[in-house]
């Protein structure tokens, strides 16, 4: 099993409507999760950040954490074609010798339909 | 303007050379790190450092080897030794506060070998 695992893709949702991004992750451990955009050809770029149970919304953004279940969502209202992009779910172990490491899923392509 | 860059943005190597790849940053970070990103697919760690002259094979270290003589400077070479160099590698860091393990990307090298 992956520790980290996303849906490839690509999600393709019309322009205006919600999208949904969904990560599991195995360590049971995990305190700190990361969402990541990354357009294509580009580099990673961080979009959101949560670290206890619960929604966390930063503008169109929200992310969600469920640690019992062990996923975290990220969710964007009013899609637009601009957010067409891969989604990289990253996961924080915890563990002592891996405190600074992040474990990245393999991502999930967007595509927003004008 | 803080932020790490990375140099160069394209790189052609012939087999059997040695490359050094440059990153540098001035977001006074502690930590930095190296990873590997192959199409279609997620990032994978190579090495990462949390301090100045000390630092940590990541998941896949083989034929690389990398410095940290300064904080702002975290150099990789990709050896001949790498069976499979050609790959887009990103530079990260990540610094000290709340939010520490936030880590933030370079641009990015793209490697081809010839």
């Amino acid at each position: 099993q992956k520790e980290v695992e996303q849906n490839s893709g690509p999600l393709s949702v019309p322009e205006g409507a919600i999208a949904s991004l969904n990560c599991t992750y195995s360590d049971r451990g995990s305190q700190s999760f990361f969402w990541y955009r990354q357009y294509s050809g580009k580099s990673p770029e961080l979009i959101m950040s949560i670290y206890s149970n619960g929604d966390k919304e930063d503008g169109r953004f929200t992310a969600q954490l469920n640690k019992a279940s062990q996923y975290v969502s990220l969710l964007i209202r009013d899609s637009q074609p601009s957010d067409s992009a891969t989604y990289l779910c990253a996961v924080n172990l915890d563990r002592m010798d891996s405190s600074y490491k992040l474990i990245f899923g393999s991502g999930t392509r967007l595509l927003v339909r004008p | 303007d803080g932020g790490i860059t990375q140099s160069p943005k394209y790189l052609f190597r012939k087999e059997g050379q040695n490359v050094t790849l440059s990153c540098e940053q001035n977001l006074n970070h502690d930590a930095m790190y190296w990873y590997r990103q192959d199409p279609g697919q997620g990032l994978r760690l190579i090495y990462y450092s949390q301090i100045v002259n000390d630092f940590q094979k990541g998941d896949i270290a083989e034929g690389y080897s990398v410095s940290r003589e300064k904080k702002e400077s975290f150099p990789l070479t990709v050896t001949s030794a790498q069976k499979n160099p050609t790959a887009f590698y990103l530079c990260a860091s990540s610094g000290s506060g709340s939010s520490d393990n936030e880590q933030f990307f370079g641009p990015g090298t793209r490697l081809t070998v010839l």
